[in-house]
This record gives C-alpha cells, sequence and structure tokens, in this order.
C-alpha cells in the first residue's frame, strides 16, 4: 500500500528555521517525483516544487523559489521541506505528493498534511 | 502563470447531476489533455479523482467523468451524493517547468 507520512504540527516565531518531513512507503522511492503543494488557510492549491530522487531533476514554482529547499533521501524514503528564516506568511497546511515519472502525470498519491503556524 | 478559472461554489439536490467548469488557457488546458481532478474534504488531503482530462483511477466511481472542449475543462458528478460535498480542484499540466497550474477551487454543496 502506498503511502505518504508527513510530520506533526508545527508552531514557529517568525525568523526560526523548520524541517519538515515526508515518509514514503509501498512503492520505490527513485521511480517517482515527489513534491510539496501549499494550502494556505481557506484558499486553493499551489504546487512548489517538485524533485526526481532517481535522477536529482528538479523543478520549481518561480513563485516560491528562493524562499524554501526541497531535499530528498533516498536511503529512508524520505523527503523534506525547508525554511531557514519563517515568516507569518508561510503558515499553511503543507503536503507532500508524488507523481509518476512521466510529463503530464498528476500528483497521485498525497500524504496527510502538515499545520505550520508561524506566530509571534 | 495564473491559475486556472473554476465557479466558486455549485449545488444540487441528491440524485442530480452537477457540473464544474475549469478554465484556463491555450498553453496549458488548451494545450495538453493533461487535466486532472481532486477532491478535498475539510481537513483531509486532496484526492486524485480523474487524470487525463477524463481517466478515472481505480476505486473512483464512474458517477465521476471528465471532458474538455478547447481551454476549458468539466468535471461532471452524476448521481450526486451527500459525501461528494467538498472541494474540487482541477489541475492542468503547463509544460515541462510548469507541470502544474492548479484551479482556484470549487465547492460542492449538495442540499
Amino acid at each position: 500500500e502506498v503511502r505518504l507520512t508527513q510530520s506533526g504540527a508545527e508552531l514557529k516565531e517568525p525568523g526560526e528555521s523548520l524541517k519538515i518531513s515526508c515518509k514514503a512507503s509501498g512503492y520505490r522511492f527513485t521511480d517517482y517525483w515527489i513534491g510539496w503543494v501549499r494550502q494556505m488557510p481557506g484558499k486553493g492549491l499551489e504546487w512548489m516544487s517538485i524533485v526526481h530522487p532517481g535522477n536529482f531533476d528538479r523543478r520549481h514554482n518561480p513563485s516560491f523559489e528562493g524562499q524554501v529547499t526541497l531535499e530528498f533521501d533516498a536511503s529512508i524514503n524520505t523527503a523534506y521541506l525547508q525554511w531557514n528564516s519563517l515568516q507569518a506568511s508561510d503558515s499553511a497546511i503543507y503536503f507532500c505528493a508524488r507523481r509518476l515519472h512521466v510529463d503530464g502525470s498528476p500528483f497521485d498519491f498525497w500524504g496527510q498534511g502538515t499545520l505550520v503556524t508561524v506566530s509571534s | 502563470q495564473s491559475a486556472l478559472t473554476q465557479p466558486r461554489s455549485v449545488s444540487g439536490s441528491p440524485g442530480q447531476s452537477v457540473t464544474v467548469s475549469c478554465t484556463g488557457t491555450s498553453t496549458d488546458v488548451g494545450r495538453y489533455n493533461y487535466v486532472s481532478w481532486y477532491q478535498q474534504h475539510p481537513g483531509k488531503a486532496p484526492k486524485l479523482l480523474i487524470h487525463d482530462v477524463s481517466q478515472r483511477p481505480s476505486g473512483v466511481p464512474d458517477r465521476f467523468s471528465g471532458s474538455k472542449s478547447g481551454n476549458t475543462a468539466s468535471l461532471e458528478i452524476s448521481g450526486l451524493q451527500t459525501d461528494d460535498e467538498a472541494d474540487y480542484f482541477c489541475c492542468s499540466y503547463g509544460g515541462t517547468y510548469t507541470p502544474f497550474v492548479f484551479g482556484t477551487g470549487t465547492e460542492v454543496t449538495v442540499l
């Protein structure tokens, strides 16, 4: 069974750093793209970045470039999303999701989401 | 790339059919047959309902169907059920470096 299990909710102050995780199971991690999608409170879905752990290929939404870093550790089938300095506007739910290694493919499985709250 | 345009809300009675539209441009919906639809219940993760305009993943009821004409894609939900009450998002491929263009989202209400 394919599963993407994300780390728990986080409460941080502005300026702090944060790394959230997404552990994949039930499939070969290096055969699929994995990425992150942001959903701000009461709003829609925005794709942020995807990476292919098999060949290190990456795609970034220009709206998020320079704000977050997507990393992965194929030895433990885990992807990460990292901030160096959080802002209040980063408060949102972040979903990880996988995508087949074929152009045009959708996100077919999603993690349960990680709520990030940034507040002083 | 701008978000695809969806109606804010649609509603119908149990058993009826509703259609959710998703309007893009000639660089996304109009150019590629890679439109997908997601269902999201409150507090839950999105779930893939339709991919490649009209293909249903295993386990998705055939009450959900997708189509496309020009720059507009559509999701039809027939035989509306109370559990269909959720938010629905379309998404189109926009090219190698724009793999996802999401829609603005539509709230479907079952009256």
